[in-house]
């Protein structure tokens, strides 16, 4: 099955800085990858996503990038602000599968002000 | 987009008895989803809820432990039977909307004591 990995774990950045997270995964035949924000107590919401015939996304201060070949892909968040700072799962599905996700382990983010 | 409604959103229960969470949908969804998030960790699939048939588990999650009912397209529920504290853990459910777009409950917070 799919097997997705996360990096870093941990991410503390300074207010108006970026913040990059970085995701593998192993199924070739993965073809959409989204992001989810979860604030503490909270349940997860997408945040961005992208799909396998698309290289970059943008959505004002949130950008994927997607790289078939090496099967990674990132999340960049630009100009963060302190209401950016929660945990960030990554996730790998392909539609053959059923549509349903693999997570990644999530990355714990924390913008000081 | 979709609203879930889960309940409970929490309980505390004893060793050896018996949960039930349910998921409401506000509108028919074909694929309907389990999630366990333990504590400070990443989402892992339990099953896949099927309507009209036996829910399909991953590795590692077993029907009689986790048995799950989908009656019909807006519903379904998850039971976590004979309770032990390694039990204690986020129990999501999840629907897929657009094909690939997920959207989560609010969550039931599960304590075995």
């Amino acid at each position: 099955g799919e097997n997705v990995e996360q990096h870093p774990s941990t991410l503390s950045v300074q207010e108006g800085d970026s913040a990059v997270i970085k995701c593998t995964y192993s199924d070739s035949a993965s073809n959409y990858f989204p992001w989810y924000k979860q604030e503490l107590g909270k349940r997860p919401q997408l945040i961005i996503d992208i799909r396998s015939n698309v290289g970059e996304k943008k959505d004002q201060r949130i950008a994927v990038t997607l790289n078939k070949t090496a099967k990674h892909f990132s999340l960049h968040i630009t100009e963060t602000q302190p209401e950016d700072s929660a945990v960030y799962f990554c996730a790998a599905s392909r539609r053959a599968a059923g549509n349903k996700l693999t997570f990644g382990g999530g990355t714990r983010v924390l913008v000081k002000p | 987009s979709a609203v879930i409604s889960q309940k409970p959103s929490r309980d505390i229960c004893q060793r050896g008895t018996s949960l039930t969470i349910q998921c409401q949908v506000d509108s028919q969804v074909t694929m309907m989803f389990w999630y366990r998030q333990q504590p400070g960790q990443s989402l892992t699939l339990i099953a896949t809820a099927n309507q009209g048939s036996e829910a399909t588990y991953e590795s590692g999650f077993v029907i009689d432990k986790f048995p799950i009912s989908r009656p019909n397209l807006t519903f379904s529920t998850l039971t976590v039977s004979n309770m032990s504290p390694e039990d204690s853990s986020i129990y999501l459910c999840s629907v897929l909307l657009e094909w690939t777009e997920a959207f989560f409950g609010q969550g039931t917070r599960l304590t075995v004591v």
